[in-house]
């Protein structure tokens, strides 16, 4: 069974550029997670989607990341303009369902650096 | 909101030693997975505790729930320099089900 896809693994790009990271869940997954993880710390969730419907967003910035999950499947994460704070690892997740017994599968993330 | 803390937060010992890492909360959680995160990579699935009061034995990794599900630990025995690594709970908030990790805990296994 494939893995949780994500690209690119790494992204060093200025402030006040944009940026867009993209996913591919296992096949068959509903839910889909976005995570920003600072080093060492755990990872903070951004955004959860339930098939193509958004589960929450609470601690998604959104005057500039956005989210989208087309078709319920891949998903991007976007980031724009970008801010020097926002240099992290981008995780993103998927399960088979949202809810009780939940057991997630991480890709390898994407570092952004942001300079 | 809530929140899952963990401790400690680094951990630096011997290979040999014994260890117990710490995950807890004021909410309750219908479950709560631990995770293990080496440099450069997700964080993989260890286990996944359900009922309060649960232990799961994975070879020398022992994880328990709390009997009322606020809380959760994990102990290691005889720990191994292969061990080393970023030690996370997470579980799916009641009503909404986000699904949410702890602060994390830094082990260190000196050889």
């Amino acid at each position: 069974e494939a893995g949780v896809a994500q690209s690119p693994r790494y992204k060093i790009i200025e402030k006040r550029q944009s940026v867009a990271f993209w996913c591919n869940p296992i096949s068959g997954h509903a839910t889909l997670y976005w995570y920003q993880q600072i080093l060492g710390q755990g990872p903070k969730l951004l955004i959860q989607f339930q098939n193509n419907g958004v589960v929450d967003d609470s601690q998604l910035p959104k005057d500039r990341f956005s989210a989208e999950r087309l078709k319920g499947v891949d998903s991007t994460l976007k980031i724009q303009p970008a801010k020097l704070e926002d240099s992290a690892v981008y995780l993103c997740a998927s399960s088979t369902r949202t809810g009780f017994n939940t057991e997630a599968f991480f890709g390898q993330g994407t570092r952004l650096t942001v300079v | 909101t809530q929140l899952l803390e963990q401790s400690p937060q680094f951990l630096s010992i011997q290979e040999g030693e014994n260890l117990t890492v710490y995950c807890n909360s004021s909410s309750v959680f219908s479950s709560l997975q631990w995770y293990r995160q080496e440099p450069g990579e997700g964080p993989v699935l260890l286990v996944t505790v359900v009922t309060g009061g649960e232990v799961k034995k994975l070879k020398r990794l022992t994880f328990q729930f709390g009997d009322a599900r606020k809380d959760s630990s994990l102990h290691i025995t005889a720990a191994q320099p292969g061990d080393t690594g970023l030690y996370l709970c997470a579980g799916p908030t009641s009503g909404t089900y986000k699904y949410i990790f702890g602060t994390g805990t830094r082990l260190k296994v000196l050889a």
